[in-house]
C-alpha cells in the first residue's frame, strides 16, 4: 500500500522560530510537493522537487525553503515563522513520467504560529 | 494563469444524488482529477478524466468537456460517509515535474439523514 507520512499531525510554534516539516514516501517517486491548505483557497503549491537536490518554486514560495537530500524525504522549512503561516500543510508525491501523474498525499500537519 | 471554480458548499439527503460542478481556465491542460477529503484527513483519489465524456466508477461518476472547460462529479445513492470536501484539480504540464496540479477551493458536501 502506498504511503506518504508527515512527521507531525499538529505543531505549535512561536513567531520567529525556525520550523521544519518532514515528509517521507515509500513509493520511490521522483516528484514530491508541498502545499498549504486554507479555507476557501484550496490547496496552493509552495515548492516541489523532481529529483534529489532539485527544487522548483510553486505559486506561493515566499517565506519558505525546501530540502531534498534523499529521494524519499522532502523537508519544508519556515526560516522565521509568522502568524500568517498558520495553516494545514500537505505533502504529496507522484511518479515523474506517468501518464496520469496521480499525486498521493500525506495526512497533513496543522501548524499554528502564535 | 489557472482559474478553477467550484461551489463552496452543498447539502443533500441520504440516498439522493448530488452533482458538483467545476469550471476551469488553464493553459497546457493535461487532465482533471477529483479528490475526496474527509475533515482532518489527506485527499484521496476519486477519478481522472483526460478525454471528453463520462467515467463511471460505482456510485461516483465524473464528466469532462474540454471545449467548455467544465467537469462535474456525480455522487449517487448518497451515504452519510460521503460527507466530505470534494476537490477539483486540473493538471497541466509543468517544467521537469511532468505535471502540476492546480486545485479549486473545494466543495464541502453535507449529507443529511
Amino acid at each position: 500500500d502506498v504511503k506518504v507520512t508527515q512527521s507531525s499531525r499538529y505543531l505549535v510554534k512561536r513567531t520567529g522560530e525556525k520550523v521544519f516539516l518532514e515528509c517521507v514516501q515509500d513509493m520511490d517517486h521522483e516528484n514530491m510537493f508541498w502545499y498549504r491548505q486554507d479555507p476557501g483557497l484550496g490547496l496552493r503549491l509552495i515548492y516541489f522537487s523532481y529529483d534529489v537536490k532539485m527544487k522548483e518554486k510553486g505559486d506561493i514560495p515566499e517565506g519558505y525553503s525546501v530540502s531534498r537530500e534523499k529521494k524519499e524525504r522532502f523537508s519544508l522549512i519556515l526560516e522565521s515563522a509568522s502568524t500568517n503561516q498558520t495553516s494545514m500543510y500537505l505533502c504529496a508525491s507522484s511518479e515523474r513520467l506517468a501518464v496520469r501523474n496521480e499525486q498521493f498525499f500525506g495526512p497533513g500537519t496543522r501548524l499554528t504560529v502564535l | 494563469g489557472q482559474n478553477i471554480d467550484q461551489p463552496t458548499e452543498m447539502t443533500a439527503t441520504e440516498g439522493a444524488i448530488v452533482q458538483i460542478n467545476c469550471t476551469y481556465q488553464t493553459s497546457g491542460f493535461n487532465g482533471l482529477f477529483w479528490y475526496q477529503q474527509h475533515a482532518g484527513e489527506a485527499p484521496t483519489f476519486l477519478s481522472y478524466n483526460v478525454l471528453d465524456g463520462l467515467e463511471e466508477k460505482g456510485r461516483f461518476s465524473s464528466f469532462l468537456s474540454r471545449s467548455k472547460g467544465y467537469s462535474y462529479l456525480l455522487l449517487k445513492e448518497l451515504q452519510m460517509k460521503d460527507s466530505a470536501s470534494y476537490l477539483c484539480a486540473v493538471t497541466s504540464v509543468f517544467k521537469a515535474a511532468g505535471n502540476k496540479l492546480t486545485f479549486g477551493g473545494g466543495t464541502r458536501v453535507l449529507v443529511k439523514p
